[in-house]
């Protein structure tokens, strides 16, 4: 089956570490997507991507970068430099948003130690 | 701008009474329009969406919105509540041809 797999589900680090969170789909989609979901706040965008080797900072890019080298993948790295990084993230991605929307991984919640 | 507001942070119904889930839209030209579900620690998944065909919108799991432009608004509803559709809500936009932009989220609460 066609999805969005986000790995791993729940992750720890440490302060002063930075941590990449894995987003892979075979849905074949040229737009990916990373959000960040607090309590309270909704979704904010964090970066994304149109197409393989470009993309964009989001609302919230601080702290955190991207990199997308194949079309099935766009992980996200948090950085050291990220002041409040515990939250939930999720992984998107569309081939044609106004006509299909997102779809969405099952999310990865990372926690600062 | 575009915008999306939720009018709800919370709505409580009890099982088997209708729900209502209110969003207003802000756009300058016909927008698209979608409800999103997320059950806790999930991932989201589309409900049900608008794209300029008809109004009147059916999803999944009995819930329908109705895309009203002289009032900006799609809300979202459904005749009778389980208690499996407890969860969080959300009304999103398109703002361009790559991106959407979400409402705060309303949370739903169903009673025994």
């Amino acid at each position: 089956d066609g999805g969005i797999t986000q790995s791993p589900k729940y992750l720890f680090r440490k302060e002063g570490q930075n941590v990449t969170l894995s987003c892979e789909q075979n849905l074949n989609h040229d737009a990916m997507y990373w959000y960040r979901q607090d309590p309270g706040q909704g979704l904010r965008l964090i970066y994304y991507s149109q197409i393989v080797n470009d993309f964009q900072k989001g609302d919230i890019a601080e702290g955190y970068s991207v990199s997308r080298e194949k079309k099935e993948s766009f992980p996200l790295t948090v950085t050291s430099a990220q002041k409040n990084p515990t939250a939930f993230y999720l992984c998107a991605s569309s081939t044609e948003p106004r006509v299909d929307g997102y779809t969405f991984g099952s999310g990865t919640r990372l926690t600062v130690v | 701008a575009q915008s999306v507001t939720q009018l709800d942070s919370h709505v409580s119904v009890s099982e088997g009474t209708p729900v209502l889930l209110r969003c207003n839209y802000s756009s300058s030209y016909s927008p698209s329009l979608f409800w999103y579900v997320q059950h806790p620690n999930k991932g989201l998944q589309l409900l049900l969406k608008y794209t300029s065909a008809a109004t009147l919108v059916k999803g999944i799991n009995g819930f329908e919105a109705e895309f009203k432009k002289s009032e900006t608004s799609f809300h979202l509803t459904k005749p009778s509540a389980h208690m499996s559709d407890a969860a969080e809500y959300f009304c999103v936009v398109s703002v361009s041809s790559y991106k959407l932009i979400f409402g705060s989220g309303t949370r739903l609460l169903v009673r025994p």
